[in-house]
């Protein structure tokens, strides 16, 4: 069964350094989004992506924060200056139509900012 | 703005017991209501999901009724299994609109 790889499972880095979790959504899907859930509270929805551009972005999603698609098969979201409260678990999904119905996600990325 | 709030974990149980987490909602218009399930080290997938009043979304023996009434939706199983042990997110996702609002998930340990 197709599903969405997520690289790397677990990513550590020092405060103020840029990161880049990517993300590989299933083939024929069209539209992607960015999910992050801080230890012990709820998963919040932060961007969704489609037709190369941001459809969608939560008051979460300010300019650190940028998502692109370089290659037509990943998804990379780039924290530009890390900060603490970034720690979170960072899951992607993707959808083929767009349809809250069909979403798949990634088994996640966990960044830990120090 | 619309939340989700569902009971806080870790809910423990023996293997055959009955299982319910409890799930609430506020939402200003007709939400569609979902169960995902995240094992350990995979991702979220979705367990079952409702789109209107009374419906009942049901998968793997797991049932959730969509109460507009009570604004509930409730999880439930008859007989767990040590393989449910996982993580269960509430979620819902208002008409029109392609994002999911979450509930913080509760954990399920099944021991045999």
């Amino acid at each position: 069964e197709p599903e969405v790889t997520q690289t790397p499972s677990h990513q550590v880095t020092q405060m103020g350094q840029e990161v880049i979790l990517r993300c590989v959504p299933i083939s024929n899907h069209l539209y992607f989004y960015w999910y992050r859930q801080i230890l012990g509270q709820k998963v919040e929805f932060l961007v969704s992506f489609y037709n190369n551009e941001i459809s969608e972005k939560s008051e979460i999603f300010d300019d650190q924060f940028s998502v692109e698609r370089p290659d037509g098969s990943n998804f990379t979201l780039k924290i530009r200056s890390t900060k603490l409260e970034d720690s979170a678990m960072y899951f992607c999904a993707s959808s083929p139509d767009g349809g809250n119905q069909k979403l798949f996600f990634g088994s996640g990325t966990q960044l830990s900012v120090l | 703005g619309d939340s989700v709030t569902q009971m806080e974990g870790p809910v423990t149980l023996s293997e055959e017991a009955f299982l319910t987490i409890n799930c609430t909602y506020t939402a200003t218009g007709y939400p569609s209501l979902f169960w995902y399930v995240q094992y350990p080290g995979e991702g979220l997938q979705l367990l079952l999901k409702a789109t209107k009043a009374d419906d009942k979304g049901s998968n793997k023996g797991f049932e959730a009724t969509y109460r507009k009434e009570t604004t509930s939706f409730h999880l439930e199983k008859g007989s767990v299994q040590v393989s449910d042990s996982a993580v269960y997110f509430c979620a819902l996702s208002d008409l029109g609109d392609n994002k999911l609002i979450f509930g913080a998930g509760t954990r399920l340990a099944v021991h045999p």
